[in-house]
């Protein structure tokens, strides 16, 4: 059973801070990974989606790399700001899914993330 | 213009009590999710519908019944209220059921149960 683990659960930083952010996954036959973000009382807003393929893929201040074999990926946020405060969630297809999950995606706990001015 | 939208945003209710959440999406998606996110903050799939066939039932009490009208509606109807139905439900939808397709989610419904 595929479990996805996000480490640290809260974080809080000075603005202008650049900052990473860990998931880890058991099963590494993952067909691809997802990250997205939380804001309180929303839903939620996909923000980059890694191939098992590639081994980054970047969106703006966003930098999002992928190691499978170690069953792990970061997502890096360059020059943070207030306006990024949310819980970020990392989520991933069943294991050998292929092209087709319906959905069914395992997601991490998140990490809060607070940006103080 | 609201990519997915739920109503009601909030409900409160009794124990025993039969509650239904509605979720539209403009998108044009073909395929449709319920996730249930617990006080933990855990997100789980729930149900998933392709062109209004349900796809995915996640070992969710019969209590739970999902209906898709048409492909840009689904709904959530619970019988029999427990305590451990509160917690938020989130629509979402995608183009379809691939794994690179992105999912629009919808802005949620708290459910509270007393």
């Amino acid at each position: 059973k595929q479990e996805v683990t996000q480490i640290p659960a809260a974080l809080s930083v000075p603005e202008g801070e650049n900052l990473v952010l860990n998931c880890s996954f058991t099963d590494s036959a993952i067909y691809n990974l997802q990250w997205f973000r939380q804001d309180p009382g929303k839903g939620l807003t996909s923000l980059l989606l890694i191939q098992s393929s590639q081994r980054e893929q970047t969106s703006g201040r966003l930098n999002a790399s992928l190691d499978k074999s170690s069953g792990r990926s970061t997502l890096y946020i360059a020059a943070s700001q207030p306006g990024d405060s949310a819980t970020y969630l990392c989520a991933v297809p069943p294991p050998g899914a292929g092209g087709t999950s319906y959905g069914k995606l395992t997601f991490g706990q998140g990490t809060i993330l607070t940006v103080h001015p | 213009d609201t990519a997915v939208s739920q109503t009601p945003k909030y409900l409160v209710t009794q124990m025993g009590n039969d509650k239904s959440i509605k979720c539209e999406q403009n998108l044009g998606h073909d395929t449709m999710y319920w996730y249930k996110q617990d006080s933990k903050k855990f997100l789980k799939i729930m149900f998933s519908y392709n062109n209004k066939e349900l796809i995915i039932n996640e070992t969710v009490p019969n209590r739970f019944s999902p209906k898709s009208p048409d492909k840009a509606h689904l709904n959530l109807h619970i019988n029999s209220l427990e305590l451990g139905d509160s917690a938020v439900y989130f629509c979402a939808s995608s183009y379809s059921g691939r794994s690179t397709d992105t999912q629009y989610f919808g802005p949620g419904t708290r459910l509270t149960v007393l």
